[in-house]
C-alpha cells in the first residue's frame, strides 16, 4: 500500500508558465509534507515544506498548498524557468513515528525554453 | 560545512560479496538515515537513528546492517550482496524531527 502518491510520472510546461504538481497520501496522521528536488546524478535537495497547520506556504517562486480533507497538497512553481528542470519528490511524515519520511515515486519536471 | 559525504560514488560487486557503504555529516545531526532509489521509483528507507547508539528498521530492511557509533558517521553494511541490491543508495540526515533532510550525493551499486 503505498502512502504517498504522485500520479502524474512527467509534466512539460513552457517557459514562464505555471507548474503544477500534485501528491495525495492515504495516512491521516502525516502532519508534515515535504517537497525535494532532484538533479541527475545527485543527491535531492529541499526545496519547501508545510505543517499540517497550515493550508499554504509561500517562498519566492515555490507555493505548497495542502487539502487536508481530501489528503492531498501541489506544488507550484511560477514562474517556470529551464533551470526548475528535475524531478520533484513529495514526502510526508508524522511525529509518531520518530519522523520518518515517506516519499511518492516522484514527478519528473521539463520547462521548455 | 562538506554537509553529508557518501563514498563510494560507484562501486561493482559480484554476488555474495559483502561491503561497508560509508555515510558522515559534519552538521551534527541526531537523525540519519540511509535510502534506496530504484528506476522510476520513490526513496525507500532501509535503516535510520535518532542518535548515536540507536538504530531501526525502515521499509526494506533485509539484508543490510548499519551502527552509529558516533554522531557523524552512519555506515550500511550489505552482508552478501545480491543483483536484487542493485540501486542508488543515499544518505541523509536531520537535525529533529520536523526539519528537512539533507542528504549525499549518492552510491551507484551494481551487482553482478
Amino acid at each position: 500500500d503505498q502512502q504517498v502518491k504522485q500520479n502524474s510520472p512527467s509534466l512539460s510546461v513552457q517557459e514562464g508558465r505555471i507548474s503544477i504538481l500534485n501528491c495525495d497520501y492515504t495516512n491521516s496522521m502525516f502532519d508534515y509534507f515535504l517537497w525535494y528536488k532532484k538533479y541527475p546524478a545527485e543527491g535531492p535537495t529541499f526545496l519547501i515544506s508545510i505543517s499540517s497547520i497550515k493550508d499554504k506556504n509561500e517562498d519566492g517562486r515555490f507555493t505548497v498548498f495542502l487539502n487536508k480533507s481530501a489528503k492531498h497538497l501541489s506544488l507550484h512553481i511560477v514562474p517556470s524557468q529551464p533551470g526548475d528542470s528535475a524531478v520533484y519528490f513529495c514526502a510526508a511524515s508524522t511525529n509518531t513515528n520518530a519522523g520518518k519520511s515517506t516519499f511518492g515515486d516522484g514527478t519528473t519536471l521539463t520547462v521548455k525554453p | 560545512n562538506a554537509g553529508v559525504t557518501q563514498t563510494p560514488k560507484f562501486q561493482v560487486l559480484k554476488t555474495g560479496q559483502s561491503m561497508t557503504l560509508q555515510c558522515a555529516q559534519d552538521m551534527n545531526h541526531e537523525y540519519m538515515s540511509w535510502y534506496r532509489q530504484d528506476p522510476g521509483m520513490g526513496l525507500r528507507l532501509i535503516h535510520y537513528s535518532v542518535g548515536a547508539g540507536i538504530t531501526d528498521q525502515g521499509e526494506v530492511p533485509n539484508g543490510y546492517n548499519v551502527s552509529r557509533s558516533t554522531t557523524e558517521d552512519f555506515p550500511l553494511r550489505l552482508l552478501s550482496a545480491a543483483p536484487s541490491q542493485t540501486s542508488v543508495y543515499f544518505c541523509a540526515s536531520r537535525r529533529d524531527t520536523y526539519n528537512e533532510q539533507f542528504f549525499g550525493p549518492g552510491t551507484r551499486l551494481t551487482v553482478l
